[in-house]
C-alpha cells in the first residue's frame, strides 16, 4: 500500500458516458497529479493540484476536468467518453518536489 | 519543456546478465531525475532518485544510475539480473511542477 487511494480501481463504461475517478493523497501531501497511461501514449500528465489550486497543466482534453477539494482528496471528471479513453488512470501525491508517491490507478474501459 | 527519451522499447535478457537502459532527458533548468519500475497490474514504484551530489545512485532491488551532465543521461543498470526484474521501466525528470516519464522499457528476462 502506497498510501495514496484510488477508486475504483475499474470501470467500465459506454461511449458518450461521464464518469468521476477519485484519488485520496497521502497523508501530508499537499500536491496531486494525474496521469494516464495507455499503450499509444504511455504515461502523460494531465494536471497537477496544491492544496486546491491548480498548478499545471498537461495534456488534458476539455472533456476532462479536475479538482481538488478542502480535505485534499481530488477527482478526475471524464465526460462525453470516447473509445480512445480507454486507459489506466494514475494519481500520485507529494509534499514536494521529488517525492512522488503513485495509487494502483483506475482502469477505464469504455465500450 | 521537459522530455525524456528513451531508447530501447524491448530488452530481452537471460537470468544473471547485466543490464543497463538509456536514459535521456531534455530540460534547460535544475531537474530531479527518477527511475520508476512498474511490475505487470500494479502500480509504478520507485526505484531511485538523483536530485543532487554524487552522480551514481543506488536505489532498491540491486539497481543504480548514473547522472552524466554533460550527456544529459541518467542510465539504469543492473549487474545481474533475475527473472523477478520481469516488468516495465520508466525513466522520468522533474523540472517546473511536474513530473514528465519517458515511453518507458519494457524487460523480460528469461529464467
Amino acid at each position: 500500500d502506497s498510501g495514496v487511494t484510488q477508486t475504483p480501481k475499474h470501470l467500465i463504461t459506454a461511449t458518450g458516458q461521464r464518469v468521476t475517478l477519485r484519488c485520496s493523497p497521502r497523508s501530508g501531501d499537499l500536491s496531486v497529479y494525474w496521469y494516464q497511461q495507455s499503450l499509444d501514449q504511455g504515461l502523460q500528465f494531465l494536471i497537477q493540484y496544491y492544496n486546491g489550486e491548480e498548478r499545471a497543466k498537461g495534456n488534458i482534453l476539455e472533456r476532462f476536468s479536475a479538482q481538488q477539494f478542502p480535505d485534499l482528496h481530488s477527482e478526475l471528471n471524464l465526460s462525453s467518453l470516447e473509445l480512445g479513453d480507454s486507459a489506466l488512470y494514475f494519481c500520485a501525491s507529494s509534499v514536494g518536489q521529488g517525492d512522488y508517491t503513485f495509487g494502483s490507478g483506475t482502469r477505464l474501459t469504455v465500450v | 519543456a521537459q522530455s525524456v527519451s528513451q531508447h530501447n522499447h524491448h530488452v530481452i535478457l537471460s537470468e544473471a546478465a547485466s543490464l543497463e537502459l538509456g536514459c535521456n532527458y531534455s530540460y534547460g533548468g535544475t531537474v530531479n531525475l527518477f527511475w520508476y519500475v512498474q511490475y505487470p497490474g500494479q502500480h509504478l514504484q520507485l526505484l531511485l532518485k538523483y536530485f543532487s551530489g554524487d552522480p551514481l545512485v543506488k536505489g532498491i532491488k540491486g539497481f543504480e544510475a548514473e547522472f552524466i551532465k554533460s550527456k544529459f543521461s541518467f542510465n539504469l543498470r543492473k549487474p545481474s539480473v533475475q527473472w523477478s526484474d520481469t516488468a516495465e521501466y520508466f525513466c522520468a525528470v522533474s523540472g517546473f511542477q511536474k513530473l514528465v516519464f519517458g515511453t518507458g522499457t519494457r524487460l523480460l528476462v528469461s529464467p
